[in-house]
């Protein structure tokens, strides 16, 4: 089984400042299949990214995904206010279990 | 536009049964496979089970293996997911969520969830 494991647990930065969210696989995710969603308190998550790097429909382009193997990347270009929220990563494809990592705060500083 | 609607929570006793329903709505329902995600109060999202298209095959979580059961009607457009020997642990806000293709795809669309209380 591939854990995710997702730093830093909180990152707190003000309004229009770069976040920059780490996943890490215990072993390599194969052909990229890594997702990031974010979840704002009382909602569903929200698919952002897919397949480690492409943007979901309607994603602003301040929102992208980077990375390969073991390693990959949430890059939040310029924060809005609308930003501030929990994200997580997600392993898919046809290895199971479908396995999330822990997930980033992103909070006002 | 896709609407995944889910019912069927509520509050059981330890060791009860409950069965959660999916209406889904805007896709054609039988080209996709179906997800069931949870999350416990103040936790993260957890990963439960799978269905793929046309309902044969089946994937679980090993903490609900054996236990909880999916299955898919795609005359009806629904999804189901039947939950026996329930714990206090199983206590969460259980999403449906539809892969983007007929297999263990990224989830491209989450329903609202519904809440499922296990208390004595």
């Amino acid at each position: 089984e591939i854990v995710l494991t997702q730093s830093p647990g909180t990152l707190s930065l003000s309004p229009g400042e770069r976040a920059t969210l780490s996943c890490r696989a215990s072993q390599s995710v194969s052909s990229g299949y890594l997702a990031w969603y974010q979840q704002k308190p009382g909602q569903p998550p929200r698919l952002l990214i897919y397949g480690a790097s492409s943007r979901a429909t309607g994603i602003p382009d301040r929102f992208s995904g980077s990375g390969s193997g073991t390693d990959f990347t949430l890059t939040i270009s310029r924060l809005e206010p609308e930003d501030f929220a929990v994200y997580y990563c997600q392993k898919y494809g046809d290895s199971p279990p479908l396995t999330f990592g822990g997930g980033t705060k992103v909070e006002i500083k | 536009q896709v609407q995944l609607v889910e019912s069927g929570g509520g509050v059981v006793q330890p060791g009860g049964s409950l069965r959660l329903s999916c209406a889904a709505s805007g896709f054609t329902f039988s080209n996709y496979g179906m997800h069931w995600v949870r999350q416990a109060p103040g936790k993260g999202l957890e990963w439960v089970t799978f269905i793929w298209y046309g309902g044969n095959n089946k994937y679980y979580a090993d903490s609900v293996r054996g236990r909880f059961t999916i299955s898919r009607d795609n005359s009806k457009n629904t999804l189901y997911l039947q939950m026996n020997s329930l714990r206090e642990e199983d206590t969460a806000v259980y999403y449906c969520a539809k892969s983007d293709s007929g297999g263990p795809g990224y989830f491209d669309y989450w329903g609202q969830g519904i809440l499922v209380t296990v208390s004595s």
